[in-house]
């Protein structure tokens, strides 16, 4: 059974930093990509990254760029978002989601979810 | 950016109705439209993948169709276990985009 874990969420000034992570079981993790998605309070879902199986590719929403780092350590099963110079915008629980394929290029089907991590940046 | 757009925003239906909702795409997406399920406090679930595929173990009263630019997703019989909020999602173009959500309710 495919089990994913995320941790690290918690409260953080405007303008600070914060790493997620999430632990990953019950699937060859190397072999497909990761995604993070997140959902701000009261709003919908917004896809915010995405990191190939081997980790040499990665993809960002416009929103996040310069600014978030996605990652994956395939020998820990772990992937990881830094989170630097964070905005009350950024605040929302953060999803880790598997992708249905190694490729990023095949990779857009989320076929299993984490329950989810909440992140809030203050003012 | 592909924009999804998703109605209605709500709705309420008594149990054993027929419910469908609708997404859109600012453009021809083909077939790469998956619909999810998110229940409070649970983990989503993706329920069906490239328009009309069903993943494993959901319900074969949910059911998608469509192709290029318009969509529906449909419950065939409404049950109280399907109370939850839907979303289409497009992969035809990165960024990969999601509508704003339906939420079902039990009437």
């Amino acid at each position: 059974e495919v089990q994913l874990l995320e941790s690290g969420g918690g409260l953080v000034q405007r303008g600070g930093s914060l790493r997620l992570s999430c632990a990953a079981s019950g699937f060859t993790f190397s072999t497909y990509a990761m995604n993070w998605v997140r959902q701000a309070p009261g709003k919908g879902l917004e896809w915010v990254s995405v990191i190939s199986g081997t980790g040499g590719s990665a993809n960002y929403a416009d929103s996040v760029k310069g600014r978030f780092t996605i990652s994956r350590d395939n020998s820990k099963n772990t992937l990881y978002l830094e989170m630097n110079s964070l905005r009350v915008e950024d605040t929302a629980v953060y999803y880790c989601a598997k992708s249905s394929h190694e490729m990023i290029m095949f990779g857009g089907c989320f076929d299993s979810w984490g329950q989810g991590s909440l992140v809030t940046v203050s003012s | 950016d592909i924009q999804m757009t998703q109605s209605p925003s709500s709705l309420s239906a008594s149990v054993g109705d027929r419910v469908s909702i609708t997404c859109q795409a600012g453009h021809d997406i083909s077939k790469y439209l998956n619909w999810y399920q998110l229940k409070p406090g649970k983990a989503p679930e993706l329920l069906i993948s490239g328009t009309t595929k069903l993943e494993t173990g959901v319900p074969s009263r949910f059911s998608g169709s469509g192709s290029g630019t318009d969509f529906t997703f449909t419950i065939s019989s409404l049950q109280s276990e399907d109370i939850a909020t839907y979303y289409c999602q497009q992969y035809h173009d990165l960024p990969w985009t999601f509508g704003q959500g339906t939420k079902v309710e039990i009437k």
